[in-house]
Formats: C-alpha cells, sequence, structure tokens
C-alpha cells in the first residue's frame, strides 16, 4: 500500500524556522518526482515547490521562493522541506504529493499532512 | 501563471448531474491536456479523480468524467451520490509550476 506520512509541523514564531519531513512506502521513492501543496486554513489549494528524482531540478512558487528548501534522501525514502523566515502566511497544513506521470504530469497519491502554525 | 478560476459552488439533488468547470487561459488550459480533478471531502486529503484532461485513476467510479474545450476544463459528475458532497479541484501545470483552482464546494441537496 502506498503511503505519505508527514511530520515536523508545529507552533513557529513569525522569522522562525521549521523542516517538514515526509516517509514514503509502498512504492519505488527514488523513480518518483515529490511535491509539497498546502492549504491555509479554509482555504484552496496551493503548490509550494516539487522535486525531480536525484533531486536533478527543483522549483518554487514565487510566495517561499528564497525562504523555503526542498530536498530528498533515496536511500531513506524520504522527502523534506525546510522552511526559513517563517511569515503568518505559511500557516498552512502542507500536504506531500507523489507526482505521477502520463502524458503529463499529476498529483497521484497525498498524504495526510502536517500543521505549521506561525504565530507569535 | 495566474490560479484557474471555479465556481465557489454548485448543487445538485441525487441522482443528478453538475458540471464544475475550470477556466484558464490560452496560456494554460488552452494549450496543454495538463489538466486533473482532485476531490477533498471535510477533513480529508484530497484525491485524484481525473487525471490528462478526461482520465479515471483505477477504483474512481465512471460517474465522474472529464473534458476541455477552448481554455475552459469540465468536471462532470453524474448520478449524484450523497458521498459525492466534497469540495472539488482543478490544477494545470506548466512545465515547471503548477496551479490550482479557487476550489469548488458540491452540495449534494
Amino acid at each position: 500500500e502506498v503511503q505519505l506520512v508527514e511530520s515536523g509541523g508545529g507552533l513557529v514564531k513569525p522569522g522562525g524556522s521549521l523542516r517538514l519531513s515526509c516517509a514514503a512506502s509502498g512504492f519505488t521513492f527514488r523513480i518518483y518526482s515529490m511535491a509539497w501543496v498546502r492549504q491555509a486554513p479554509g482555504k484552496g489549494l496551493e503548490w509550494v515547490s516539487s522535486i525531480s528524482p536525484s533531486s536533478s531540478s527543483t522549483h518554487y512558487a514565487d510566495s517561499v521562493m528564497g525562504r523555503f528548501a526542498i530536498s530528498r534522501d533515496d536511500a531513506k525514502n524520504s522527502l523534506y522541506l525546510q522552511m526559513d523566515r517563517l511569515r503568518a502566511e505559511d500557516t498552512a497544513l502542507y500536504y506531500c504529493v507523489r507526482l505521477d506521470a502520463s502524458e503529463t504530469f499529476y498529483m497521484g497519491c497525498w498524504g495526510q499532512g502536517t500543521l505549521v502554525t506561525v504565530s507569535s | 501563471q495566474s490560479a484557474l478560476t471555479q465556481p465557489p459552488s454548485v448543487s445538485g439533488s441525487p441522482g443528478q448531474s453538475v458540471t464544475i468547470s475550470c477556466t484558464g487561459t490560452s496560456s494554460d488550459v488552452g494549450s496543454y491536456d495538463r489538466i486533473s480533478w482532485y476531490q477533498q471531502p471535510p477533513g480529508t486529503a484530497p484525491k485524484l479523480m481525473i487525471y490528462d484532461v478526461s482520465k479515471r485513476p483505477s477504483g474512481v467510479p465512471d460517474r465522474f468524467s472529464g473534458s476541455k474545450s477552448g481554455n475552459t476544463a469540465s468536471l462532470t459528475i453524474s448520478g449524484l451520490q450523497a458521498e459525492d458532497e466534497a469540495d472539488y479541484y482543478c490544477t494545470s501545470h506548466a512545465s515547471i509550476t503548477w496551479v490550482f483552482g479557487g476550489g469548488t464546494r458540491l452540495t449534494v441537496l
């Protein structure tokens, strides 16, 4: 069974840092592109960042560029999101997502999310 | 890449059909078949329902179908059931970024 389990969320002050983790199981993690998608309380979905297999390329939404860093450890079947200089508007449920490919890419599998709250 | 436009809400009675639209531009929705749809019941994670405009993953009922015309993609749910009540999101991706629609709340009356 494919599973994505996020962890690392919590309460942090503005300007602080947090590192999210996503443990993957049930599939060959190293061959998949992965992503983080967030959802602010009561709001819609927002793509945050993506990473390709072998970490050969990474991409970020303008809203987090220069503050967040996505990475992966294929030996540990894990995805990470280092979040620095956090702002109140970063408060959200952060989902780990597997990107599947057919003729195009799509978000084939989602974790249950980890909540990040940025507040003084 | 700007957000895609979805109606905030739609509703229908059990057994009826509803269609949710997702409007972009000639630079995204109109140019590529990179459209997927996600269902999110209250308090749960999103679930893939449609990809590549009209393809259904295994396990998704054939009551769910997708299409595209010009700059607008659509998700149609036929034979509406109470369990279909959820938020629905479309998404499109350019070569390196992704954009979501604002979401549509489907209410089954």
